[in-house]
């Protein structure tokens, strides 16, 4: 069975601190997509780094970066220079490639950027 | 070009009474989602459909719950007869093909609250 694992329930950090969401996930197969979703208060499901498992070189988006470790099946989001529009619930996730519509969600962890 | 629209935003029953959450995909898109998200945990998969069709229920409840996707219109959740165990938020999603694997785009949720 697949399932995606974020040990990490809360966190919180300064204002322009660098932070690291963990996340491992656990599959047989090999053609993935991996995933972090940024939910605010408003709820909203916004997508913040895609990951395709072929690929080995780490995602990035702005602030946002991925470290990638498939053989471990560990996917971290690391956000740098947090600002207080980043808190919010954060939610890994993974896709098999012949499905896109079975997502496989971790718990989220809630991350509390501070003034 | 709007988003996935869901309405209501709230929605509060009380037990035995009948709600029905409705979800419009973004402009283009013939393939919804539905998921349900508990008190901290992700989202689980309910229900995937295309424009008439139901394609993957797996993840729906077998009794007093049903999806439909008319050929005109939102999609339609409807959940007969709630029970207090039915609290939780429930997204939409929708996505313009169901084989690209291209992310898919939420709405705001709908947040069922039953009294």
């Amino acid at each position: 069975a697949q399932t995606v694992t974020q040990s990490q329930p809360e966190m919180s950090v300064q204002e322009a601190e660098t932070v690291t969401l963990s996340c491992t996930y656990d599959t047989s197969e090999n053609n993935y997509y991996l995933f972090w979703y940024k939910q605010p208060p408003s709820r909203q499901m916004i997508l913040v780094i895609r990951q395709e498992a072929y690929k080995q070189q780490n995602a990035t988006e702005n602030r946002f970066s991925v470290n990638f470790q498939k053989a471990a099946k560990s996917f971290s989001l690391k956000i740098s220079d947090s600002q207080l529009g980043d808190t919010a619930m954060y939610f890994c996730a993974f896709i098999l490639m012949d499905s896109n519509y079975q997502l496989i969600w971790g718990a989220g962890t809630k991350l509390i950027i501070k003034p | 070009n709007a988003g996935v629209m869901q309405n209501p935003r709230h929605l509060v029953r009380r037990r035995g009474q009948e709600a029905r959450l409705r979800c419009s995909p973004m402009k283009g898109h013939s393939h919804v989602y539905w998921y349900r998200q508990l008190p901290e945990e992700g989202l689980k998969f309910m229900v995937y459909l295309q424009k008439e069709n139901i394609i993957d229920e797996s993840g729906m409840p077998k009794e007093r719950f049903s999806a439909e996707f008319p050929k005109e219109g939102p999609s339609i959740l409807r959940i007969q007869q709630v029970v207090r165990g039915d609290s939780a938020a429930y997204f939409c999603a929708s996505s313009r093909r169901g084989t690209d694997n291209s992310p898919l785009h939420f709405g705001n949720g709908t947040r069922l609250t039953v009294t």
